[in-house]
């Protein structure tokens, strides 16, 4: 049971680049969200969707686009890659259940922009 | 704007002592509150959860809430080298399932 999976795992890439960032989930969870993880600003969320073709945006969306046409993928696209979207991504998923929800995270993408 | 504030650390613990963690959070709305242990280079791995006032155990550890003070606690007993991480503070948008909010995670390290 692999879970939740996130490919690649380490890319390089040159500002101005569109790179794409893949999550793959296994659970068949509703819920799937992209974080970004930071040195001094901890986890910040990006984007989430609720479900295929619903998505919304979270604390920090600018310059990426997300799109969900399967329930089990979520991947999220840097249009034009900055210096400043150098971060470690997570994948994370969940199914709600009443008012509780518990999130599993992938292993996360390491994105160097140079 | 919704916060979540832990003690950044480190904190040193001897090995088989209680490690105490403390979070706050400034939004009373919150419904849902979780421990997360990441190692360094991992992602994070959930460890706990609670959504009711009071303590919840589960092994070696508890989590404690309360609402009125917006406080959330995580004790881990009999501490061990292996539970030398940084954990994460999390609670849900009080809109429900749309994402969390971490606090930026406490360093813990046990001293063998």
């Amino acid at each position: 049971d692999a879970g939740i999976t996130q490919s690649p795992r380490y890319k390089i890439t040159e500002t101005g680049r569109q790179v794409t960032l893949m999550c793959h989930q296994t659970w068949s969870h509703s819920y799937m969200f992209w974080y970004r993880q930071d040195l001094g600003h901890g986890l910040r969320l990006i984007y989430y969707s609720a479900a295929a073709d619903i998505t919304d945006k979270g604390e920090v969306p600018d310059g990426y686009v997300v799109s969900r046409s399967k329930t089990e993928n979520f991947p999220l696209t840097l249009e034009s890659a900055t210096r400043s979207q150098t971060s470690v991504y997570f994948c994370a998923s969940s199914e709600l259940a009443g008012r509780r929800y518990e999130q599993y995270f992938g292993p996360g993408t390491r994105l160097t922009v140079t | 704007q919704k916060e979540v504030e832990q003690n950044s650390g480190p904190l040193s613990v001897p090995e088989g002592a209680i490690a105490s963690l403390n979070c706050t959070y400034s939004d009373r709305g919150s419904q849902s509150f979780f421990w997360y242990r990441q190692y360094s280079g991992k992602s994070p791995e959930l460890i706990m959860f609670i959504y009711s006032n009071g303590d919840k155990e589960d092994g070696r550890f508890t989590a404690q809430l309360n609402k009125a003070s917006q406080y959330v606690s995580l004790l881990i007993r009999d501490s061990q080298p292996s539970d030398s991480a940084t954990y994460l503070c999390a609670v849900n948008r009080a809109r429900g399932a749309d994402g969390l909010t971490f606090g930026k995670g406490t360093h813990l390290i046990i001293q063998p």
